[in-house]
């Protein structure tokens, strides 16, 4: 079964410091998201992609977050200047046009130190 | 995306039937019920949805009141497995974000 992959499982970083966090979604989905979750939260959104373009993001998203998909098969997000708040689990997503299942990788374990 | 309501937790018995309630009172008519859940340490995993029929598939069934106002997921026989946080969200169309709330977090005793 196709299933959509993150890497790394776990990046620790300094506080400052730029980190990209890749996945892979599903080869012929069409709409990419990424997903936080601090550590004994709720799950939140933070931007959803779509025709090479941005189509959703919300206000966690600011200017030091960037999305990107590079080639075909890559998505990934990119934090700038990572601040302690940062750390958290970040989920990628995808789904294709219908029946619009979003479908969750296992996530990438950010810890900013 | 509108409001749910969920229980905090609730509690079964292995091989037990579970059902998980959810109440969106303010639901609109394009809306889809959908259940993920979010088993320890692992991202959300798709369950089930539907818009107004009663659904079936190899995980779950779910039952969606006539009135659409509430729905509720239904675990045939629980496994320990099953231990996870279950989240109803409405979304009414293609590419939106979910919008997760704090969800049901289900126990299951051996």
């Amino acid at each position: 079964e196709p299933e959509v992959t993150q890497t790394p499982s776990h990046q620790v970083t300094q506080m400052g410091q730029e980190v990209i966090l890749r996945c892979v979604p599903i080869s012929n989905h069409l709409y990419f998201y990424w997903y936080r979750q601090i550590l004994g939260q709720k799950v939140e959104f933070l931007v959803s992609f779509y025709n090479n373009e941005i189509s959703e993001k919300s206000e966690i998203f600011d200017d030091q977050f960037s999305v990107e998909r590079p080639d075909g098969s890559n998505f990934t997000l990119k934090i700038r200047s990572t601040k302690l708040e940062d750390s958290a689990m970040y989920f990628c997503a995808s789904s294709d046009y219908f029946p619009d299942t979003q479908y969750f990788g296992p996530g990438t374990r950010l810890t900013v130190l | 995306d509108a409001k749910t309501t969920q229980p905090n937790s609730m509690e079964s018995n292995e091989e037990e039937p579970v059902h998980l309630p959810c109440n969106h009172s303010t639901i609109s008519g394009t809306d889809y019920i959908h259940w993920y859940r979010q088993l320890p340490s692992q991202g959300p995993e798709y369950v089930i949805h539907g818009l107004t029929s009663n659904v079936n598939n190899r995980m779950a069934s779910l039952a969606i009141a006539e009135d659409r106002k509430s729905s509720t997921l239904i675990l045939h026989r629980a496994t320990l497995r099953d231990a996870a946080v279950y989240y109803c969200i409405l979304r009414a169309g293609y590419g939106q974000n979910f919008v997760f709330g704090p969800g049901t977090r289900l126990s299951v005793l051996p």
